[in-house]
């Protein structure tokens, strides 16, 4: 089962440029997030999807936008990279169908910008 | 407001127990525990809901004081796949199912 899948893997951006990475779930889940996660900061949520046609920001979303293309496909966006959005991104789903259920992260996208 | 993870981190030997604190200073409707090891993505460990009620891995023991607005993880006779970063997660009201989550507690067991 391929879970959750992410693309791509690893990039090199130069400062100003855009780019969008791209988040896939085969498992009909209602919910998907996308996390950056920095050393010693723990996973932090850049913005989220409860349902499908809907959006919403989490605690770091300036610099970002997502798009939530269809219950599968849920993108985020960086308009113009700048040097402090170097992270790993983590996209995850959960099932909404029942309460409060675990999240189910994808590999992770390495992202440098120079 | 990130809730905060305690220890930092923690070494033992193989066979060892340890606890994992997770304090919030918001009332809390769920914690959901993750455990992620190096270059690899978080894995589901636990979900300890307000009233009780619990979900996830036979071997993993947690608690939830809703009073206190924390939970606890319980690692007994600790192996070495139990190496890695503890993540806890608190989760808000409503059905959204937005967790905010701790800076982590870096466990590491040797032989």
């Amino acid at each position: 089962n391929a879970g959750v899948t992410q693309t791509p893997k690893f990039q090199v951006l130069k400062t100003g440029q855009s780019m969008t990475l791209q988040c896939a779930q085969d498992m009909n889940h209602n919910s998907m997030y996308w996390y950056r996660q920095d050393p010693g900061m723990g996973l932090r949520l850049i913005y989220y999807s409860a349902s499908e046609g809907t959006t919403d920001k989490g605690e770091v979303p300036n610099g970002y936008n997502v798009s939530r293309l269809n219950k599968r496909e849920f993108s985020l966006r960086l308009e113009s990279a700048a040097p402090s959005q170097t992270s790993v991104y983590f996209c995850a789903s959960s099932d909404m169908g029942q309460p409060y259920q675990p999240q189910h992260f994808g590999d992770g996208t390495r992202l440098s910008i120079l | 407001q990130q809730p905060v993870q305690s220890p930092q981190a923690v070494i033992l030997r193989e066979g060892e127990d340890a606890v994992i604190n997770c304090s919030s200073s918001k009332a809390l409707y769920s914690v959901h525990w993750y455990r992620q090891k190096h270059g690899e993505a978080p894995v589901f460990l636990m979900i300890l809901l307000k009233g009780g009620e619990q979900k996830g891995h036979e071997k993993i023991s947690a608690s939830f004081n809703e009073k206190k607005q924390q939970s606890s993880l319980y690692l007994t006779a600790s192996q070495l796949s139990y190496s890695g970063t503890y993540f806890c997660g608190t989760g808000t009201a409503g059905n959204t199912g937005k967790l905010i989550f701790g800076q982590g507690t870096t466990l590491q067991v040797k032989p």
